[in-house]
């Protein structure tokens, strides 16, 4: 069946670097997301990753992806207290358009000033 | 258009009532998807439409939970006969089918309360 694991929590300090790391099961997975959200609101699309690449970099977000492994993770350069949020990790197992979502847990991530 | 709208924000409601929620998708998107989520939990997939189809429906919409796209462009999901298990934040998004699967944007969800 499809799974997606998170750890529940990190704390960084403001200024350095965070990682979020994710885990799927499905190895039909096509693309593989990173969402944000703020206390009280939506989702954000942060970003994405197809599953031939194994890494994206969009300004201050790195995504790695080990599909070996089925491994993600979510690199924040510069961390900022508002990058305060929880992250959720998703995956969708259908080529060509989004499907559903397969949603993990989500990481909750602190930044400390 | 500024993204997915949801309304109402917040409903609270007491057990047994109906209620219905609406989602305007970003105009251009052909496909419309409902997530529930509650709290501590990611989102979970509920129905998803393309324009005015009902493509899939998951497990969790039991025959108390409807969902319509009439035209193809908004929609609604209506909970009849509701319970406190139904108490959670619906979610909405929207997506459009290309050649790439640039991901779902979602609406700021509507909290629902059942007392």
């Amino acid at each position: 069946g499809e799974d997606v694991e998170q750890s529940l929590f990190l704390s960084v300090r403001e200024g350095d670097s965070s990682v979020i790391n994710c885990t799927y099961t499905d190895s039909s997975s096509t693309y593989l997301y990173w969402y944000k959200q703020e206390p009280g609101a939506g989702l954000q699309l942060l970003t994405y990753i197809f599953s031939n690449m194994d890494m994206k970099q969009d300004q201050r977000l790195t995504v790695l992806l080990n599909k070996k492994d089925k491994h993600l993770s979510l690199r924040i350069a510069d961390t900022q207290t508002g990058d305060s949020a929880i992250y959720f990790c998703a995956e969708s197992s259908y080529g060509g358009a989004t499907n559903k979502l397969i949603f993990g847990t989500g990481t909750l991530l602190a930044v400390q000033p | 258009d500024t993204g997915v709208s949801q309304d109402p924000r917040h409903k609270i409601t007491k057990r047994g009532q109906n209620v219905t929620f609406r989602c305007d998708p970003i105009s251009e998107h052909n496909r419309l998807y409902w997530y529930r989520q509650t709290l501590g939990q990611g989102p979970e997939f509920l129905t998803y439409f393309q324009n005015e189809a009902q493509l899939e429906k998951s497990r969790l919409l039991s025959d108390r939970f409807s969902a319509e796209r009439p035209k193809g462009s908004f929609s609604t999901l209506e909970i009849q006969r509701t319970e406190q298990g139904d108490s959670a934040m619906y979610l909405c998004a929207s997506s459009i089918l290309t050649g790439e699967a640039s991901g779902a944007f979602f609406g700021q969800g509507t909290r629902l309360t059942v007392v």
